[in-house]
């Protein structure tokens, strides 16, 4: 159990373009969903909490009207990167909690986004 | 606020010995939980171990050991018998979970290799 999903798992996009990026909870009900991104060789950095149901809390830092999170459903959260520019390219990683332990939390494989 | 350190960048071990990942970290709070997870070149992100800071006893899973020291807030990771296949980045993390939503805390990470 507990398999997060994340969808496309690469996109090449062309800069000025928006790309959606979507993260599902499986087989559980993720009442919080995290953002990452990782970029080559370094850690993973928060972007953003989401909770179902009400707007995403941001990292410092985190340009929230450029990466637009929104949290629908218990089991989909999804990223959107808008007017994507060549320095967004990273590896975004969500991740989904709620299943009642603050400290279980289940990585998605991440989506690798080349912005051209 | 808090920080995770991961002193050591790269570290390489023969197969079947015995390695020790290094992590500290720093925060005032007393209730919290401590993590390390392997990212393979796959990168998906896969739990390796749990410490619970309020327990004193080691947690331990098969051939992955930390070694737990609260008062210097350090906690270091021991692979034994080490296997090809746990050649991976290694990150510490951090959950503080009183008020917390559950957003982990990162070190930089620690590239292990394991060589035959």
């Amino acid at each position: 159990g507990a398999v997060v999903s994340q969808h496309p798992s690469r996109v090449i996009c062309k800069s000025g373009t928006s790309v959606k990026i979507e993260c599902r909870s499986l087989d559980f009900q993720a009442t919080t969903m995290f953002w990452y991104r990782q970029f080559p060789k370094q850690s993973l950095m928060l972007m953003a909490t989401s909770n179902e149901g009400s707007k995403a809390t941001y990292e410092q830092g985190v340009e929230k009207d450029k990466f637009l999170i929104n949290h629908a459903s218990l089991t989909l959260s999804t990223l959107t990167v808008t007017s994507a520019h060549p320095e967004d390219s990273s590896f975004y990683i969500c991740s989904a909690g709620g299943r009642g332990k603050i400290y279980e939390q289940y990585f998605g494989p991440g989506t690798r986004l080349t912005v051209t | 606020a808090q920080t995770v350190t991961q002193s050591q960048p790269e570290m390489s071990v023969q197969e079947a010995e015995t390695v020790t990942l290094s992590c500290t970290y720093d925060t005032s709070e007393s209730n919290y939980y401590l993590f390390w997870y392997k990212q393979p070149p796959s990168r998906q992100m896969i739990l390796v171990i749990r410490q619970e800071a309020y327990k004193q006893q080691n947690a331990t899973e098969n051939r992955f050991s930390v070694n737990f020291q609260k008062a210097a807030k350090s906690f270091s990771l021991k692979i034994s018998d080490s296997q090809l296949g746990d050649t991976a980045m290694y990150f510490c993390a951090f959950l503080n979970y009183g008020g917390s939503q559950g957003n982990l805390i990162f070190g930089k990470g620690t590239k292990l290799s394991v060589k035959p």
